[in-house]
């Protein structure tokens, strides 16, 4: 069965860093890409960035781009999220999602979620 | 502001078929496949449809997609109580690189 479970939110102050987390089980990790999507309470769905499979291509969505950092470790099977100079803005529950092979951003996993705050 | 236009909410009684409309570009619906996804109160999205129309295994046949030119639409017969949940387009766009999803479109069972 696939599992994502995405951990290391919390509440953390405007301008403070925060590392996310997606632990991966029940299938080949490092053979597929891997997405973080964010949703702000109360809205709607914004993908923040994907990494391949081998983590040769990185994209972020233009909001995020600078600021944060996707990784993985294949070894771990592991994604990871590093969050700097975070903005309210950027309060949300992060998603951990696994792309589903079919090069058509479509995303056929997802996890539980963790939720950021950013507040003084 | 959403970069694909859906309506805000639906509606529709039990037995009933309603369809959600999703609006893009060229740059999005127009050159790349449409997906859709559900998101039940309090859960995480769930993939409902990808190419346009096809199902992953699990969705009930009552799900369907369908995409013209720069719109595409999902469509729900036989509506049942618990269809009620957020639905979301989804395309990528090759001028962001990376995928744009609908503002979400409520429906409610009444």
């Amino acid at each position: 069965e696939v599992q994502l479970v995405e951990s290391g939110g919390g509440l953390v102050k405007p301008g403070g860093s925060l590392r996310l987390s997606c632990a991966a089980s029940g299938f080949t990790f490092s053979s597929y890409s891997m997405n973080w999507v964010r949703q702000a309470p109360g809205k709607g769905l914004e993908w923040v960035s994907s990494i391949s499979s081998s983590s040769s291509y990185i994209y972020y969505a233009d909001s995020v781009k600078g600021r944060f950092t996707i990784s993985r470790d294949n070894t771990k099977n592991s994604l990871y999220l590093q969050m700097n100079s975070l903005r309210a803005e950027d309060t949300a529950m992060y998603y951990c999602a696994r792309d589903s092979g079919r090069w058509e951003g479509d995303f056929d996993y997802w996890g539980q979620g963790t939720l950021v705050t950013v507040s003084s | 502001q959403s970069v694909l236009t859906q309506p805000p909410s639906a509606s529709g009684t039990p037995g009933q078929r309603v369809t959600i409309s999703c609006s893009g570009s060229s740059s999005n619906i127009g050159s790349s496949a449409v997906n859709w996804y559900q998101q039940l109160p309090g859960t995480a999205p769930r993939l409902l449809i990808y190419s346009n129309n096809q199902r992953p295994s699990g969705v009930p046949g009552r799900f369907s997609g369908s995409k013209s030119g720069t719109s595409a639409s999902l469509a729900i017969s036989g509506l049942q109580s618990e269809d009620e949940a957020d639905y979301y387009c989804a395309a990528w766009d090759d001028s962001l690189t990376g995928p744009v999803f609908g503002g979400g479109t409520k429906l409610t069972v009444l």
